[in-house]
């Protein structure tokens, strides 16, 4: 099975910031990466698929890149809706792996 | 809208097994393929099964397989996962999620319920 792993697990940061989380593949997934955003008590809702594709109706402050093993999420002016759990998932084997996810605090 | 409602979570004991329902509305249910995802408390997320979207195709997490069973009735827009031989580590809220394209299935998930929580214990 493919695994995923993301870091940090978790990161403090500021109303304004630029702010990064990376997600490896122990194998190639190629383009097949996909980002979710998940707040307490609440669903996941997709941010990024594709490794760069923008759901519609999220902020473009949210971009995704990588291809291959490596991945990244970047939101850039961080906002305070922004402050929630994310998640990459492969969709490249039918085995749809998560990472352990990247909590987003408030600094 | 695309609307996903799931139902028959409960607290059942080990080794029982228990029923989740997910009914879809606002989207053509029959055109898409359809997930499970489960949560457990404070933890991440963890894919269950897929169905494509005639239930031909059927496909498990290994931490599942053999015990779960998922389907769909395409005539009545709803989603099936039969749960049995429970284990206290199937404990989770359990969420129905859309595939983001049509057939085949891109495991992408781009519409959830709310979920419903499971508990499995004595």
């Amino acid at each position: 099975d493919i695994q995923m792993t993301q870091s940090p697990s978790s990161l403090s940061a500021s109303v304004g910031d630029r702010v990064t989380i990376t997600c490896r593949a122990s194998q190639s997934i190629s383009s097949y990466l996909n980002w979710y955003q998940q707040k307490p008590g609440k669903a996941p809702e997709l941010l990024i698929y594709g490794a760069s594709r923008l759901e519609s109706g999220d902020p473009s402050r949210f971009s995704g890149s990588g291809s291959g093993t490596e991945f990244t999420l970047t939101i850039s002016n961080l906002q305070p809706e922004d402050f929630a759990t994310y998640y990459c998932q492969q969709s490249y084997s039918t085995s749809h792996t998560f990472g352990g996810g990247t909590k987003v605090e408030i600094k | 809208q695309v609307q996903l409602v799931e139902s028959g979570g409960g607290v059942v004991q080990p080794e029982r097994s228990l029923r989740l329902s997910c009914a879809a509305s606002g989207f053509t249910f029959s055109r898409y393929g359809m997930h499970w995802v489960r949560q457990a408390p404070g933890k991440g997320l963890e894919w269950v099964a897929l169905i494509w979207y005639d239930g031909s195709n059927k496909y498990y997490a290994d931490s599942v397989k053999g015990r779960f069973t998922i389907s769909r009735d395409n005539s009545k827009n709803t989603l099936f996962l039969q749960m049995n031989s429970l284990r206290a580590e199937d404990t989770a809220v359990y969420y129905c999620a859309t595939d983001k394209v049509p057939a085949p299935p891109g495991g992408c998930f781009d519409n959830w319920g709310q979920g419903t929580l499971v508990t499995v214990s004595s």
